[in-house]
């Protein structure tokens, strides 16, 4: 079957400091594509960062970005100086056969 | 560019009462759209998803079902609501570069 692991229930920085989010997966696929949604107090989800497997570079999207490690099965998020409004659930995902399939997510709290 | 659409934002039911939530989603044709219950501070639970008119599939066998009368409409329903069908309701459509998009979600609370 496949999965998605968060290990990290739940996180907390002070503002402006560096962070980052776990997120390991289990696929037999080979190309795939990975995502981190960010879902805040008001429970609107917001899709934050995509990643193909099939490219080696990591992206990046203004203070996010990921480390893929594809032979790890690894996809973690860092989010560069963080700010009160980064208070969120973040949930990890990857495409699989028309669905997602999710992790349980991480609670970040971002203290000022 | 393209929006989706969800209603109600708040709904409270007793218990053995229908429901239908309504999604809709704008500047897309043929969409992949999906149905979604989150608990509090949990996960997202997949309930169904359609790739077409007509055309719904079932992850979790429950007391809900879904249609989808029009290519861009995506109606969830009970006949009769149980407690356990509380929660956070939401629905979303994939790009075809397969992310997918959220509308704002209903909170459903049956009393």
């Amino acid at each position: 079957a496949q999965t998605v692991t968060q290990s990290q229930p739940e996180m907390s920085v002070q503002e402006a400091e560096t962070v980052t989010l776990s997120c390991t997966y289990d696929t037999s696929e080979n190309n795939y594509y990975l995502f981190w949604y960010k879902q805040p107090p008001s429970r609107q989800m917001i899709l934050v960062i995509r990643q193909e497997a099939y490219k080696q570079q990591n992206a990046t999207e203004n203070r996010f970005s990921v480390n893929f490690q594809k032979a790890a099965k690894s996809f973690s998020l860092k989010i560069s100086d963080s700010q009160l409004g980064d208070t969120a659930m973040y949930f990890c995902a990857f495409y699989s056969n028309y669905q997602l399939i999710w992790g349980a997510g991480t609670k970040l709290i971002i203290k000022p | 560019s393209q929006t989706i659409h969800q209603w109600p934002a708040t709904l409270v039911q007793p218990v053995g009462s229908p429901l239908s939530l309504e999604c809709t989603v704008e500047g897309t044709s043929n969409p992949n759209l999906y149905w979604y219950r989150q608990a509090a501070g949990r996960g997202l639970q997949l309930l169904f998803y359609s790739v077409g008119i007509g055309q719904i599939s079932s992850e979790v066998p429950q007391n809900l079902s879904a249609s989808r009368p029009q290519d861009r409409q995506f109606i969830l329903s009970s006949k009769k609501l149980l407690l356990s069908d509380s929660g956070f309701y939401l629905c979303a459509w994939m790009s075809e570069s397969y992310e997918q998009y959220f509308g704002p979600g209903t909170r459903l609370t049956v009393t």
